[in-house]
């Protein structure tokens, strides 16, 4: 079992659909993460949340817009996707932003865009 | 940035032989982190090492941090099942609070 807890865990959408991916922690974590997994690769870091804050975008699409709405949330937005959009979106979290915190990982959500 | 690099890309043993996946990178790092990703799941945070020359045991695992804390590895001994999944070392992006995971160890284990 997971501490991160992430939904849904599967989603298809279209291109021109919006639907949002929410991810949840009740470890007091202070840093939260999205990363973007194809497969066969390892995760690749899209944005990190520090105190509430939006600390990293690695240069990400607009069309993935993340919010954080209290401590313990952490949503992203998705608007007008594409097909190689389409990979495993995992949450993470971390007592506090620093490379030297390990990180803990929700079960992901499987998305595909059709 | 900085690159972790992690061989091999993949393993197959036969249940009961031995594993060992390596981590190298061209920096120092402040610590080094392993997880295990199972097929179908999510990372799962292993162990940290911290000190040079470290050793930390978890049962078969065996997790070792270089003198010189720009290597580490990962040995399982009598592999079973279980340990199927794919391995990635992690250290910190230089300049960064950000970990930057290696490409990963892929292991299968035929019964």
């Amino acid at each position: 079992d997971t501490e991160v807890t992430q939904t849904p865990k599967h989603l298809v959408m279209g291109m021109t659909n919006k639907k949002s991916l929410k991810c949840e922690q009740h470890m007091g974590h202070r840093a939260m993460y999205w990363y973007k997994q194809k497969a066969k690769k390892p995760p690749e870091l899209m944005f990190v949340y520090s105190y509430e804050k939006l600390s990293i975008n690695e240069s990400v699409p607009s069309r993935f817009s993340p919010e954080c709405p209290n401590s313990s949330l952490l949503n992203l937005h998705l608007h007008a996707l594409q097909p190689e959009d389409s990979a495993l979106y995992l949450c993470a979290s971390s007592r506090i932003h620093d490379s030297n915190q390990p990180q803990h990982f929700g079960d992901g959500t499987r998305l595909s865009i059709l | 940035g900085q690159q972790v690099m992690q061989i091999p890309q993949y393993q197959h043993v036969q249940e009961g032989e031995d594993f060992t996946t390596y981590c190298n990178s061209s920096t120092t790092l402040s610590n080094i982190q392993w997880y295990k990703q199972r097929p179908g799941g999510h990372p799962v945070f292993l162990i940290q090492l911290v000190k040079s020359g470290e050793v930390k045991k978890q049962k078969r695992l065996t997790f070792q941090f270089g003198e010189a804390k720009k290597n580490s590895s990962l040995h399982i001994t009598a592999t079973q099942t279980t340990d199927v999944g794919t391995y990635f070392c992690a250290g910190p992006e230089a300049g960064s609070y950000q970990l930057t995971f290696g490409k990963g160890t892929k292991l299968s284990v035929i019964p």
